[in-house]
């Protein structure tokens, strides 16, 4: 059965310290995958979006980047937080066809 | 481009009634997917029920059914018999269409259900 992990669970980073966000998925091979964001009480917004290898979509201008070095493996990043990148990451997957996407058990970022 | 709208931020039920999430979206697609997803307060996305674009039939899984009107363009979630353990975020989703695979899948902004014992 397929699975996906996301790590860690929470992080506390102070304002302009980098960030690494991974996320990986097990038995399954070419998933599409997402990262998303959600702030307290909201919903999801697309961050970005990979069909495959160094493959990346983004919807959000932002100090924010991902990257897919491998085929099961998305990673976040940034160079410099800010204090408006606190937020919960959610990482997902999904088939390629119209199917649900699949998401990770979430990773609560708090800049301070 | 696409959007999902659900008009009600939050919705108080008693246990054992039926609720009803609102849910419309607006595209130009013809092939296109509609989702459910409920988030408790522990922050993860539990899927819950899915409605392809050409399926005549509303979708049904247990407690939980779809009622999708394609003209009118909504998608509306039906728990039936709630319990205190519906309470929770629910948000609807759509995926672009499917002839992509490049589909991406955006979200509402979310319905908070409390269900009173």
């Amino acid at each position: 059965s397929q699975t996906i992990h996301q790590w860690p669970a929470t992080l506390v980073q102070p304002v302009g310290s980098p960030l690494s966000l991974e996320c990986t998925v097990e038995g399954t091979s070419n998933p599409n995958l997402y990262w998303y964001r959600q702030a307290a009480g909201r919903g999801l917004q697309l961050l970005f979006y990979s069909v495959g290898i160094g493959q990346i979509s983004s919807e959000v201008p932002q100090n924010l980047s991902a990257s897919r070095p491998q085929d099961r493996q998305f990673i976040l990043s940034s160079k410099k937080l800010l204090l408006s990148d606190s937020g919960f990451y959610l990482c997902a997957w999904s088939e390629r066809r119209d199917t649900e996407a699949f998401f990770g058990q979430g990773t609560r970022l708090t800049v301070v | 481009a696409q959007k999902i709208t659900q008009t009600q931020p939050g919705m108080f039920v008693q246990e054992k009634e039926a609720v009803t999430l609102d849910c419309t979206y607006d595209t130009s697609d013809q092939s296109y997917g509609l989702f459910w997803y409920k988030q408790p307060s522990s922050g993860e996305m539990i899927f819950l029920i899915y409605q392809g674009s050409y399926d005549e039939q509303n979708a049904t899984e247990g407690r939980y059914s779809l009622n999708f009107q394609k003209a009118r363009k909504s998608a509306n979630l039906v728990i039936s018999a709630s319990q205190l353990g519906d309470s929770a975020m629910y948000f609807c989703a759509m995926r672009e269409p499917g002839y992509s695979s490049a589909s991406k899948i955006i979200f509402g902004s979310g319905t908070r259900l409390s269900i009173r014992p």
